[in-house]
C-alpha cells in the first residue's frame, strides 16, 4: 500500500507570493492533517480535514487555508508568504477521525521564502 | 491548554546501551499517546501508540509506557543501534482534539 505522498518536496517562493501544497493520503484514508514545522516552535497543527469537511483548525493566521476534495485529496494554501513562513509543512492521514487511529505522515514539503 | 515536554533535547550514548526518552503532558485526560522518529529532513514515522486504556506497548526492541496520574510517557530502546539515531517526538492530544506534539529529543548512537 502507497504512503502519504506530498508534493512537491521543495519550493521556493518570494514574499508576498502565494503557494498551495498537494497531499494525497493513504488509499481508504478519509483524514488529513496539516502540520508546519520550525526548528523555533517545532511541530505545530494547522487543520484536520476529514470527508471534505474542516474538523479542526489551529492558530494560524487566516493566510492559512485548506481543502480537501471528494477523493480525500487535500491541498493546502499560503497567500502573502512571509520569511517566518519558512518551514518543512507535513501531512498526515488516518483512516477515519477516530481517536484510535494512528496518523501516518508523508515526507513534507520544504518551503522557503525569500 | 495541552502542553507536551521532553527532556533531555540531545542525547548521545554509546552503541549497545538501553536508553529511556521522556515525555510528560500537562492533560492527563488523554485518549492516546503516540511516539515518533523523524530522521533529518523527512517526514514522521509512527514508532508506538498507546491508548488510554493501556499502560505500555511493545514492537520490537521499543517499549513504550504510559501513566496518564503522573502525566508521563517513556520510550525504551534496548541495544540501541547506530541506526537509531534520529530526532524522537512524542504527541498527546488535547481537550479540543488537535495533536500537540513535543519538540523531540535529538538522539546519537555512537558507534
Amino acid at each position: 500500500k502507497a504512503g502519504v505522498t506530498q508534493t512537491p518536496r521543495y519550493l521556493i517562493k518570494t514574499r508576498g507570493q502565494q503557494v498551495t501544497l498537494s497531499c494525497s493520503p493513504i488509499s481508504g484514508h478519509r483524514s488529513v492533517s496539516w502540520y508546519q514545522q520550525t526548528p523555533g516552535q517545532g511541530l505545530q497543527f494547522l487543520f484536520e480535514y476529514f470527508s471534505e469537511t474542516q474538523r479542526n483548525k489551529g492558530n494560524f493566521p487566516g493566510r492559512f487555508s485548506g481543502r480537501q476534495f471528494s477523493n480525500s485529496r487535500s491541498e493546502m494554501n499560503v497567500s502573502t508568504l512571509e520569511l517566518g513562513d519558512s518551514a518543512l509543512y507535513l501531512c498526515a492521514s488516518r483512516r477515519l477521525h477516530e481517536r484510535t487511529d494512528t496518523q501516518y505522515f508523508g515526507p513534507g514539503t520544504r518551503l522557503t521564502v525569500l | 491548554k495541552q502542553e507536551v515536554t521532553q527532556i533531555p533535547a540531545a542525547l548521545s550514548v554509546p552503541e549497545g546501551e538501553n536508553l529511556v526518552l521522556n515525555c510528560s503532558f500537562t492533560d492527563s485526560a488523554i485518549y492516546n499517546l503516540q511516539w515518533f522518529r523523524q530522521d533529518p529532513g523527512k517526514g514522521l514515522t509512527s514508532l508506538l501508540l498507546i491508548q488510554s486504556s493501556q499502560r505500555e506497548q511493545t514492537s520490537g526492541r521499543l517499549n513504550a509506557s504510559l501513566d496518564k496520574s503522573s502525566g508521563r510517557s517513556t520510550l525504551y530502546i534496548a541495544a540501541s543501534q547506530p541506526g537509531d539515531s534520529a530526532t524522537y517526538l512524542c504527541a498527546a492530544p488535547g481537550r479540543d482534539d488537535k495533536i500537540i506534539f513535543g519538540k523531540g529529543t535529538r538522539l546519537h548512537i555512537l558507534p
